[in-house]
C-alpha cells in the first residue's frame, strides 16, 4: 500500500515569496491533516479536512496560509507571503477515521527554509 | 488547553541498555486517547501505540512496553535492550476534542540516541 506522498521534499525561498506544498494521502482515507513542525518542537496542527470540507483551521494563520482539498483527495498548502518564522517542516497526514480511534499516517514532510 | 509534557529533551544510551521515555499530560476530558509516535531521521512520524483513557492495562509489544497511570497522568514508554535502530525522536500525543473535532496535541519530543 502506498503511503502519504508529499512534494517537494525541500524548498528554499526568500521572505515575502510564495510557496506551495502538495500532499496525496493514502487511498480511501477521508481525513487529511497539515501539521507544522518547527525545529525542536512537536508537530502543530494547521488544518484538518474531512473529505473536502474543513473541520478545523483554528491554528492556520489565514492572512498568509491557505489550503484546499479539491475533490476530497489530494491537498495543497500555500504560504504567501512567507516570513522567516515559517521555516519548518510541513507534514501531511491522513487517517481512515477520527483521530482518536484511528492512527495517523504521515508523509516524510516538506522542509521549508525562508531566508 | 490540553497539554503534553516530555521533560527529557535528549537521552543517549549504549546498545542493550533499557531506556524509559516519560510523558505527562493534562486534560479536562474524561474520555481521551494517548499516543506514541516515532520520528526517524527520514522525517515521517510512525505510529507506535494508542491507548484510551478507560484502559489502564500496561501493554508490551516486543521490546516496547507502555505504562499508563491515570492517577499521575502519565503514559511512559520503555524500550528494553535498546538497539541502534531505535535512535529517533519520540513524541507523546493526546487527542483533544475542541469545537466538535478531534486533533492530536504533541509533546516537544525526546531525541533518543543509541550508540553501538
Amino acid at each position: 500500500e502506498a503511503g502519504v506522498a508529499q512534494s517537494p521534499r525541500y524548498k528554499i525561498i526568500e521572505k515575502r515569496q510564495s510557496v506551495a506544498f502538495w500532499c496525496n494521502p493514502i487511498s480511501g482515507h477521508a481525513t487529511l491533516y497539515w501539521y507544522q513542525q518547527i525545529l525542536g518542537q512537536g508537530p502543530k496542527l494547521l488544518i484538518q479536512f474531512q473529505n473536502n470540507g474543513v473541520v478545523d483551521d483554528s491554528q492556520l494563520p489565514k492572512d498568509r496560509f491557505s489550503a484546499e482539498r479539491l475533490k476530497g483527495v489530494d491537498s495543497t498548502l500555500k504560504i504567501q507571503p512567507a516570513k522567516l518564522e515559517d521555516s519548518a517542516v510541513y507534514l501531511c497526514a491522513s487517517s481512515l477515521n477520527r483521530v482518536d480511534t484511528g492512527e495517523l499516517f504521515f508523509g516524510e514532510g516538506s522542509r521549508l527554509t525562508v531566508l | 488547553a490540553q497539554k503534553v509534557t516530555q521533560a527529557q529533551t535528549e537521552i543517549s544510551v549504549v546498545e542493550k541498555e533499557d531506556v524509559t521515555l516519560d510523558c505527562v499530560y493534562e486534560t479536562r476530558d474524561t474520555t481521551y486517547y494517548l499516543f506514541w509516535y516515532k520520528q526517524p531521521p527520514s522525517g515521517e512520524l510512525v505510529f507506535l501505540i494508542r491507548r484510551n483513557s478507560f484502559d489502564e492495562q500496561n501493554e508490551i509489544s516486543g521490546r516496547y512496553s507502555w505504562n499508563f497511570q491515570k492517577s499521575t497522568s502519565s503514559f511512559n514508554f520503555t524500550i528494553t535492550a535498546s538497539q541502534v535502530v531505535d535512535s529517533a525522536v519520540y513524541f507523546c500525543a493526546l487527542s483533544e476534542r475542541e469545537g466538535g473535532s478531534e486533533k492530536l496535541v504533541f509533546g516537544k519530543g525526546m531525541k533518543l540516541t543509541v550508540n553501538p
